[in-house]
């Protein structure tokens, strides 16, 4: 049983460009949730996905937007980034059929560094 | 509105004394709370949880208590070792999981 992989592990942007961070699912999950990692700070969600559809949003900016694949990885997509936006970028993905917040299997994240 | 918090940002513990981290939560129609455990450069990993219609739940030395009177959650460890040394964050789900700011745990020798 492989884990939540994500990558790349850090990256570096800068202000003004667009990111696309990548998630893989554990085996047998089907929901991919995302969240923002600000330093010192607990995880902030941004979004999930089942079925290749958003399922739920936090307070994040439109320029924050992700897709789902039909084998259940993720992507994160941000355009326009702010120096705001350095964090580490957490990936979980769940089984929906116990309940989509259950069962939550977090990847290492993503580092990302705008400046 | 929804919130969660802990009491300290950090919190010293000698090896081998017990650990109790605490946590208050505002948003009553929360149904699962769950404790996760961050390691420098790792993502949470899941110790505990707890669902809303029970007071306390037993793992592998971690207690979690849960006081819904007053909102307030609690994860006790037993014998702390040089290995629990982390970010411990407190999580509530009501129709997603929010997260409180953590507590550090350091282990005196």
């Amino acid at each position: 049983e492989t884990g939540v992989t994500q990558s790349p592990t850090h990256l570096i942007k800068t202000r003004g460009q667009q990111v696309t961070l990548r998630c893989s699912s554990q085996s047998g999950h089907n929901t991919v949730s995302w969240y923002q990692q600000a330093l010192g700070q607990g995880p902030q969600f941004i979004f999930q996905y089942y079925r290749e559809e958003e399922n739920g949003r936090g307070n994040f900016p439109p320029r924050f937007s992700g897709l789902q694949f039909p084998n259940y990885s993720s992507e994160l997509n941000v355009n326009a980034l702010e120096l705001d936006d350095s964090a580490l970028y957490l990936c979980a993905s769940s089984p929906m059929e116990t309940g989509p917040n259950y069962g939550y299997t977090f990847g290492s994240g993503t580092r990302l560094t705008v400046v | 509105g929804e919130s969660v918090g802990l009491h300290l940002p950090t919190l010293s513990v000698q090896e081998g004394d017990n650990s109790i981290i605490n946590c208050a939560y505002s948003n009553s129609a929360s149904d699962y709370f769950i404790w996760y455990k961050q390691e420098s450069g790792k993502g949470p990993q899941f110790i505990i949880d707890i669902r809303s219609n029970m007071d306390k739940r037993q793992g592998q030395r971690v207690t979690v208590l849960l006081n819904k009177t007053v909102k307030h959650l609690s994860l006790q460890i037993a014998a702390t070792q040089p290995g629990d040394s982390a970010v411990y964050f407190c999580a509530e789900s009501e129709n997603k999981i929010i997260f409180g700011k953590g507590t550090r745990l350091h282990i005196l020798p």
